[in-house]
């Protein structure tokens, strides 16, 4: 069965601490990964597609990379304002018109 | 200014009063998508649509209704709602080819059914 998980499920910085959030896929084939934001009382927004294992996005202080079996979101010297929960989905090879989402982790950075 | 708009945002509603949820999306994309967010679930996806008359099922597709007879439109339709479909709705629409998914979401429907 093909599943997303994301850890930690909170996380907790300081202003400038760097840190990694990440989603373990298991997929039949996988077509794409993405990652995307998610304030409160909000829709999530887009933020990344990866499609191939060893490929790298990044956004400001955002970095998301792939391997066959993970992908990480790194968070380089944070800010209050990227305090959100980071959502990571896959769309498998077989069912491509699917897309799975993990539960989300939700991140707080304080001043 | 490109969106996807979704009405109610809030509805509290009794078992078994059929109820639609409106999405409407003004950038002209083929593929749409309703999904429910649940505490500790994620997203889950309900129904999507690749365009117009097209139509197919998600993940948890059932007590769910949905139709596409416009483009810009992809209206939710509970029939008989249940305590269980209280939850986070979310509509969804994207370009169909090259940005497949870089979805645009809408704001949100909070559904409580009592």
């Amino acid at each position: 069965e093909d599943q997303v998980t994301q850890s930690p499920e909170a996380l907790r910085l300081q202003e400038g601490e760097s840190s990694s959030l990440n989603c373990s896929y298991t997929v039949s084939g996988l077509r794409g990964l993405f990652w995307y934001r998610q304030d409160p009382g909000k829709g999530p927004e887009f933020l990344f597609t990866l499609y191939s294992a060893g490929e790298e996005k990044e956004k400001e202080r955002l970095k998301a990379t792939l391997t066959k079996k993970e992908s990480f979101l790194h968070i380089t010297a944070p800010k209050p304002e990227d305090s959100a929960t980071y959502l990571c989905a896959v769309q498998a090879k077989r069912g491509y018109n699917k897309l799975i989402f993990g539960a989300g982790t939700r991140l707080a950075v304080h001043p | 200014e490109a969106q996807v708009t979704q009405n109610p945002r809030y509805l509290i509603t009794v078992t078994g009063k059929k109820l639609t949820v409106t999405c409407s999306q003004n950038m002209n994309h083929e593929y749409m998508s309703w999904y429910r967010q649940d505490p500790g679930l994620g997203l889950r996806q309900i129904y999507y649509s690749m365009n117009v008359e097209v139509t197919d099922k998600g993940d948890v597709p059932e007590g769910y209704k949905v139709s596409r007879k416009e483009k810009r439109n992809f209206p939710l339709i509970l029939e008989s709602p249940s305590p269980n479909q209280t939850s986070l709705y979310f509509c969804a629409s994207s370009l169909k080819r090259d940005r497949f998914y870089e979805q645009y979401f809408g704001p949100g429907t909070r559904l409580t059914v009592t």
